[in-house]
């Protein structure tokens, strides 16, 4: 079945740095999806790419769709504690349901 | 809009013990869905419904069962829980499966 994976598992930044987590599918996707989920909290949806090669800019994150649509990257600039969190990928092919990479969970240091 | 609630928000069971998770969405969406999540696992499809009177099976569904008899609810039941099941439990709700999907705030559930 499909496989949605994700690196790295953990990330350590101290604030201000910037942070990169990479999600990579198995499969082709029809589109892919970013949550964040806040410790303690529930899987918040961030954004949706569906087009080869897209790029979405949501103030300091960065969401990149790879030309194969294969893979997937969210980028976050000059990271602040506010961003601390887990953060899924989860894609799907055609009409299946969502699967979900297993997170990067990012600690930042102030 | 309450969106999307869960009840209860914990439970402590013993094995062998049953119980029935409710979700409950206010956003007239067509989609349900049950995830488990564990540590490093990542959120794992349990069942889910494309629309009222329908269910089909996840990544995970052994030991577990859904009804979705009317539109707004969606509820996941342990027939004989196990100490494998404990977790914590997210009930979603979209329009179609390639949309988004708004979480429920969680159950966490454990057997002793």
């Amino acid at each position: 079945g499909q496989q949605v994976m994700q690196i790295p598992q953990y990330q350590h930044v101290q604030e201000g740095e910037d942070f990169t987590t990479y999600c990579n599918s198995s499969t082709t996707l029809s589109n892919i999806q970013w949550y964040k989920q806040r410790p303690g909290g529930h899987p918040v949806f961030l954004i949706q790419l569906v087009k080869s090669g897209e790029v979405k800019k949501q103030k300091r994150l960065t969401f990149q769709f790879g030309e194969a649509k294969k893979n997937s990257s969210l980028h976050i600039t000059a990271t602040q504690t506010t961003d601390v969190g887990t953060y899924f990928c989860a894609g799907n092919s055609g009409n299946t349901p969502l699967v979900f990479g297993k997170g990067t969970r990012l600690s930042v240091i102030a | 809009n309450a969106g999307v609630t869960q009840t209860p928000k914990f439970r402590v069971l013993k094995t062998g013990q049953s119980m029935t998770l409710l979700c409950a969405q206010d956003m007239n969406h067509e989609y349900m869905y049950w995830y488990r999540q564990d540590p490093g696992m990542g959120l794992r499809l349990i069942h889910y419904s494309v629309g009222e009177g329908t269910t089909a099976k996840g990544e995970v569904p052994d030991g577990y069962n859904v009804s979705r008899l009317k539109k707004q609810n969606f509820l996941l039941g342990l027939e004989s829980a196990a100490p494998s099941q404990t977790s914590v439990y997210f009930c979603a709700s979209g329009t179609r499966t390639f949309y988004e999907q708004y979480f429920g705030p969680g159950t966490r559930l454990t057997v002793t």
